[in-house]
């Protein structure tokens, strides 16, 4: 149980494109979803809460212009990356969580910005 | 504010060894959540424990175990008969328990070779 999917694994576009990232908990409903982004052997580092039906919260420091998410359902959320740069290559992680408080992640999606 | 330090970055042991991760946080509340994953290679993070602050029980679970010490504000990662299969990057996290505020505090990680 508490398996969290993340669609594309890889993507590779180029500058100025927007790119749209999914997570999805296939076995359960996440009232939570997170999303984090881990740059080469560095830790995570939250960008932004998000919970079904509502507005995300973003950290301090994130762009919510430049890193749209969308939490449409209970099983589904959305990173879209808007006009990405080379800057934005990075690894993201999603997670998501049920009732209780543990945080399943996702497997990643690398991004790479030409 | 909460804090996890995980001053290990590096370790390499060889295989069928035993080897103890650290971990050290920070945090004034009364009421949290420690929790360890792993992030092989592949990149995905597993999920390894969760322990409340509540419960000091040491935890076993096969060849890993986990020793919470609320005086030391530590909880410790022991894997024991060390395998290739261990090697990965382990992180310690810590989450306070107030509602809308749920988030998880990540240590740095420590990367762990298991050399054959």
């Amino acid at each position: 149980g508490a398996v969290v999917s993340q669609h594309p694994s890889r993507v590779i576009c180029k500058s100025g494109t927007s790119v749209k990232i999914e997570c999805r908990s296939l076995d359960f409903q996440a009232t939570t979803m997170f999303w984090y982004r881990q740059f080469p052997k560095k830790s995570l580092m939250l960008m932004a809460t998000s919970n079904e039906g509502s507005k995300a919260t973003y950290e301090q420091g994130v762009e919510k212009d430049k890193f749209l998410i969308n939490h449409a359902s209970l099983t589904l959320s959305t990173l879209t990356v808007t006009s990405a740069h080379p800057e934005d290559s990075s690894f993201y992680i999603c997670s998501a969580r049920q009732d209780g408080d543990t945080q399943y992640f996702g497997p990643g999606t690398r991004l790479t910005v030409l | 504010a909460q804090k996890v330090t995980q001053a290990q970055t590096e370790i390499s042991v060889v295989e069928k060894e035993d080897v103890t991760l650290d971990c050290v946080y920070e945090t004034r509340d009364t009421t949290y959540y420690l929790f360890w994953y792993k992030q092989p290679p592949s990149g995905e993070l597993v999920f390894l424990i969760r322990r409340n602050s509540f419960d000091e029980q040491n935890e076993i679970s096969g060849r890993y175990s986990w020793n919470f010490q609320k005086s030391t504000s530590s909880f410790n990662f022991t894997i024991t008969a060390s395998q290739v299969v261990d090697s990965a990057v382990y992180f310690c996290a810590l989450m306070r328990v107030n509602f809308g505020n749920e988030k998880l505090t990540f240590g740095t990680g420590t990367r762990l070779t298991i050399i054959p």
